[in-house]
């Protein structure tokens, strides 16, 4: 069974510009969960989405945000991009149900200049 | 005070040591824990999954969980330079899919 693929794997963005990250789950995967992942902070969670429904929501601005199609790919945006959003931004699948195993993509490696 | 509170290290240990991970925390509704690896520049791989308390063994590897001391360890043994590579324990409630993690211990086995 495939894992986890997140697109792209690197990305250098400027000030000020948005960004869209891409996930496509585990097949038969409901649930698509985003963290940012930063040396000091560890993983943060973003939010979660579960049958195209935003069911879980962090502490993060509201620059970020996503969506998940009905085929369960998820998207992650990121407007007006500011230095600190530089990090490894982690998309993890699941059924979705209580307790279910958590498994995560290889990442998209975002450098804000 | 953190959900999740994990030793960052780091941990320096000979190869064929026995290697000990923890991890505190504070939410008594948390019932299924987690540990994952994380090589660098990876993203993290899961270990082990535990419901509630107890013992779980999984070829070198044993996690246990202590939910009345709010404690979980994962215990490597015969630890290999292959082992090297941040832990992450990780947890979540009985309701819900939301997961808090630790900020991850880093390990490296010297050869």
């Amino acid at each position: 069974k495939a894992g986890v693929t997140q697109t792209p794997r690197y990305l250098i963005k400027t000030r000020g510009q948005q960004v869209t990250l891409s996930c496509s789950p585990i097949s038969g995967h409901r649930s698509v969960s985003w963290y940012q992942q930063t040396p000091g902070q560890g993983l943060q969670f973003l939010f979660e989405y579960f049958s195209e429904t935003q069911r879980n929501k962090g502490n993060f601005p509201g620059r970020f945000s996503g969506r998940q199609f009905s085929n369960s790919r998820s998207e992650m945006n990121v407007s007006t991009l500011e230095l600190g959003d530089s990090a490894l931004y982690l998309c993890a699948s699941s059924l979705g149900t209580s307790g279910g195993q958590q498994y995560f993509g290889p990442g998209t490696r975002l450098t804000v200049t | 005070q953190k959900e999740v509170e994990q030793d960052p290290g780091p941990l320096s240990v000979p190869e064929g040591a026995i290697v000990s991970l923890n991890c505190t925390y504070s939410n008594s509704a948390f019932q299924y824990f987690m540990w994952y690896r994380q090589y660098s520049r990876k993203g993290p791989e899961l270990l082990m999954y535990t419901y509630s308390s107890g013992n779980k063994e999984d070829g070198r590897f044993t996690a246990q969980v202590d939910k009345s001391s709010k404690y979980i360890s994962l215990f490597i043994r015969d630890s290999q330079p292959s082992d090297s590579a941040t832990y992450l324990c990780a947890m979540s409630i009985n309701t819900g899919n939301q997961f808090y993690f630790g900020t991850g211990t880093s390990l490296t086995v010297i050869p």
